[in-house]
């Protein structure tokens, strides 16, 4: 049982490359969720997911596109990359019974992304 | 979700309590509060949660004020290993699941 998979560890970019960083858990949950994390701050949600086909916006969605066609997997694409970018991206997941959350997140070990 | 406030950072020595506030004065009824926290740079844990009666798992304890509008994360014997970033967040159980993270108190056991 790995929990939730982040790939890579460690990515340099350069502006207006674009790439996507992986997210995989083998727990059968259906939520997952990426956010960001700059330094000396909180995590802010990107884009969230309650199930396969369903996806939505956090907080910070602006430049990133994500998609959910299995349970498993919840891609975070960088569509051209910029310096405000640079960051550390956490992918979450928990267990979500229709309506309600009744669950605690589990984090992957993140990605640490720096674009020049 | 209701705002909380934690202060910034405490100290704590290695064996004893460690006692975390946090306050949620615009909490709502049907909104929970969960901990979580933060080890260095690695991605953050979930410690507990509760609605307004206390909890306690191997990790913690958690104590709601009757009022709730305030609670405080117990690590009964802290270890140089709870060092960390702990994180107080408010939510309800139904509509989008966004948890919202703040800056944390960042905690700091001593030796």
């Amino acid at each position: 049982n790995a929990g939730v998979t982040q790939t890579p560890k460690f990515q340099v970019l350069k502006t207006g490359q674009s790439m996507t960083l992986q997210c995989a858990q083998d727990m059968n949950h259906e939520y997952m969720s990426w956010y960001r994390q700059d330094p000396g701050m909180g995590l802010r949600l990107i884009h969230y997911s309650v199930g396969a086909g369903i996806t939505d916006q956090g907080e910070v969605p602006n430049g990133y596109n994500v998609s959910r066609s299995t349970t498993e997997d919840f891609p975070l694409r960088l569509l051209s990359a910029a310096p405000s970018q640079t960051s550390v991206y956490f992918c979450a997941s928990s267990l979500f019974s229709g309506t309600v959350f009744n669950y605690g997140y589990t984090f992957g070990s993140g990605t640490r992304l720096t674009v020049v | 979700d209701a705002k909380t406030t934690q202060p910034t950072s405490m100290d704590c020595a290695e064996g004893r309590a460690a006692n975390l506030p946090c306050n949620h004065s615009t909490i709502s009824g049907n909104e929970y509060v969960y901990w979580y926290r933060q080890i260095h740079s690695q991605g953050p844990q979930y410690i507990i949660h509760g609605l307004k009666n206390n909890e306690t798992n191997e990790m913690a304890s958690l104590i709601i004020t009757e009022d709730r509008k305030s609670s405080t994360l117990i690590l009964p014997h802290a270890t140089l290993r709870d060092t960390a970033v702990y994180y107080c967040i408010v939510r309800a159980l139904t509509g989008a699941n966004n948890l919202f993270f703040g800056t944390g108190t960042r905690l700091t056991v001593i030796p």
